[in-house]
């Protein structure tokens, strides 16, 4: 069966620092793969999207990016992070050329200070 | 851009009672999938709708798709405790893409 992991579970970071989190799926291939963002108490925004190995498709201009270095890996990144960056960030996976359901990782509080 | 809309943003019942949560779109859509979120937690796909006037079951939960393909509803009977969480459409449409709504948050009193 298909499982997706995501690491770490929270993080709190200072303004200006780094930031990657990582995202694995298994028991798939050739994935679509998806980054989102949760505001506190609000829904969900598309981040970036991603088809194939080194392809991300960018939803909204950020100081954020994306990259698919791998079939089943998927990396969410910032050189600078700012405090409108905290959220809770969710990865999710759904078959290419199936059914469009999908299906999310445990997620990432990040937490910015 | 596309919208999908959802009604209410808060609902808050007494255990037993029913709810509802609505779902609509500004464009005609190919399919509309429903999500769970219990508190804390992730997203979990729960069905997906494909046909016009579509309406599934699950347990005690009834799930529409509107004649139009532009509106959904999901209805809970006699809600539980379990029920507790926020509930979120989304739609695919004609660009490929899913939308999601904005969720329904529901709160329940034992």
């Amino acid at each position: 069966s298909q499982t997706i992991h995501q690491w770490p579970a929270t993080l709190v970071q200072p303004v200006g620092s780094p930031l990657s989190l990582e995202c694995t799926v298994e028991g798939t291939s050739n994935p679509n793969l998806y980054w989102y963002r949760q505001a506190a108490g609000r829904g969900l925004q598309l981040l970036f999207y991603s088809v194939g190995i080194g392809q991300i498709s960018s939803e909204v201009p950020q100081n954020l990016s994306a990259s698919r270095p791998q079939d089943r890996q998927f990396i969410l990144s910032s050189k600078k992070l700012l405090l409108s960056d905290s959220g809770f960030y969710l990865c999710a996976w759904r078959a290419s050329g199936g059914t469009w359901e999908q299906y999310f990782g445990p997620g990432t509080r990040l937490t910015v200070t | 851009g596309q919208q999908v809309m959802q009604i209410p943003q808060y609902q808050h019942v007494q255990e037993g009672e029913d709810f509802t949560t609505y779902c609509n779109s500004s464009t005609t859509l190919s399919n509309i999938q429903w999500y769970k979120q219990r508190p804390g937690g992730h997203p979990v796909f729960l069905i997906q709708l494909v046909k016009s006037g579509e309406v599934k079951k699950q347990k005690r939960l009834t799930f529409q798709f509107g004649e139009a393909k532009k509106n959904s509803s999901l209805h809970i009977t006699a809600t539980q405790t379990t029920d507790v969480g926020t509930y979120f459409c989304a739609g695919r449409n004609r660009a490929q893409k899913l939308v999601f709504g904005q969720g329904t948050r529901l709160t329940i009193n034992p």
